[in-house]
């Protein structure tokens, strides 16, 4: 089944800073990726989403790039603030039929004043 | 106004004991989904179910059973509670569009003594 791999772990950075998450995956199937965030002792919302037949989104100061070639999806963040602090967790689906999402272990990122 | 309820929020269980977390959504989607999450595991999928009255088998099943009477609740039952299954369940529902983008609930922190 498809895997996940989510990268780093952990991420400080000041403010200002851009920081970039990066996830891979193996399944070239997949088609739709999604970015949460969740913030401590909260649940997971929605960041940001693309579909497969996209590589760029926009929005809330993030940019998700996807690499179909490489089986690669980032979230970019190009100035950090305090309030960006959290962990952030990479999903992928194949659509169709498959139900279920995929997540990444998370990254948590810090970004200090 | 919250689309994805959980109860208890938190809750201590004795070992050995039985364990019921419920879920309740108003969204109307089919779909409604169990996870745990452990520091440095990220989200686990137990559970899921996309119609009342069926089931699916998760990638960390085993320990838990899950009930889908109608379409908003959706429970998770420990049958016999154990030390390994003190963590944050989250449940999540989707629809059927847009590759199962899922919505989650606020979390139920468990702790089994």
């Amino acid at each position: 089944g498809e895997q996940v791999e989510q990268r780093p772990p952990h991420l400080s950075v000041r403010e200002g800073d851009s920081a970039v998450i990066t996830c891979t995956y193996t399944d070239p199937n997949s088609y739709y990726f999604f970015w949460y965030k969740q913030e401590p002792g909260a649940s997971l919302q929605l960041l940001m989403k693309v579909f497969s037949s996209t590589e760029i989104n926009e929005g809330q100061g993030f940019t998700v790039l996807l690499n179909k070639k490489d089986k690669r999806l980032s979230l970019n963040l190009t100035a950090a603030h305090p309030g960006d602090s959290a962990a952030y967790f990479c999903a992928v689906s194949g659509g169709g039929s498959n139900a279920k999402l995929t997540f990444g272990k998370g990254t948590k990122l810090s970004v200090k004043s | 106004e919250a689309a994805v309820t959980q109860s208890p929020r938190s809750k201590v269980a004795v070992t050995g004991g039985k364990v019921t977390l419920s879920c309740h959504q108003t969204n109307n989607h089919d779909y409604m989904y169990w996870y745990r999450q452990d520091t440095g595991h990220g989200l686990r999928l137990i559970h899921y179910s996309y119609v009342a009255d069926s089931t699916e088998k998760g990638d960390i099943p085993d320990g838990y059973k899950a009930s889908r009477p109608s379409q908003e609740n959706f429970s998770l039952i420990l049958e016999l509670a154990s030390l390994s299954q003190t963590a944050v369940y989250f449940c999540a529902s989707s629809g059927r569009d847009w590759g199962y983008e899922q919505y989650f609930g606020p979390g139920t922190r468990l702790t089994v003594l």
